[in-house]
């Protein structure tokens, strides 16, 4: 079953313009991990958080974690058309080889 | 490098009929395997995972299955296709045998069962 959920389901900004995604989970964690694809493709990996850490930075993409809540965020600044995709959360369980991942956010830039 | 291939790229196929889709990754050693499907405008839905030859773990009970012949080889079969086997297919591989760190995803496979 999935364990990450992602808020909202869709989203479309203006380029220049941060978009913003959450997840959800359910269940203690190793770490998060966030993945993007573009339409027909595989998915590509972004970022990992580990349950430790609170906030990560990689270029434009700045992820947060709040164990206590169970969520996660992240958050991609001064967006651009390229980044016009679907963004999934994943998380694991400890002692587990398994990720469950979300069903994604669909963010849309327009140029 | 490591680099992953998955074959075919789209797959149209009649209701009862056999399934093989070939997965195969490079440049690693002992990598955890995984088969992924996705439905139309949805998440990820794991079908199979494996940590070693011949070590097959699956997830949802269906009417598929998953073969490890070779370090570095994973199939997901069929005898005979469902209207429901319809979907995206995506193979992925991480740093095995002891974590799932970072998946590697290929480039899927969009099947169509008519």
């Amino acid at each position: 079953s999935q364990q990450g959920e992602e808020d909202p389901q869709a989203l479309s900004i203006q380029e220049g313009e941060n978009a913003t995604m959450n997840c959800s989970y359910k269940t203690s964690i190793n770490n998060l991990q966030w993945y993007r694809q573009n339409s027909g493709r595989g998915l590509v990996h972004l970022i990992l958080i580990r349950s430790n850490e609170r906030e990560k930075h990689s270029g434009r993409l700045r992820v947060t974690l709040d164990t206590s809540k169970k969520s996660s965020s992240l958050l991609i600044t001064a967006s651009r058309a390229a980044d016009t995709a679907s963004y999934f959360c994943a998380t694991d369980a400890p002692n587990d080889y398994k990720l469950s991942f979300g069903a994604g956010t669909t963010v849309t830039v327009r140029a | 490098s490591q680099t992953i291939h998955q074959w075919p790229a789209t797959l149209v196929q009649p209701v009862g009929s056999p399934l093989s889709l070939e997965c195969t990754v490079e440049g690693t050693s002992n990598p955890n395997l995984y088969w992924y499907r996705q439905a139309a405008g949805r998440g990820l839905q794991l079908l199979f995972y494996s940590v070693g030859i011949g070590q097959i773990s699956s997830e949802v009970p269906q009417n598929l299955s998953a073969s490890r012949p070779q370090d570095r080889q994973f199939i997901l079969s069929s005898k005979k296709l469902l209207l429901s086997d319809s979907g995206f297919y995506l193979c992925a591989w991480t740093d095995g045998p002891s974590t799932n760190e970072k998946l590697f995803f290929g480039s899927g496979t969009q099947l169509s069962v008519l």
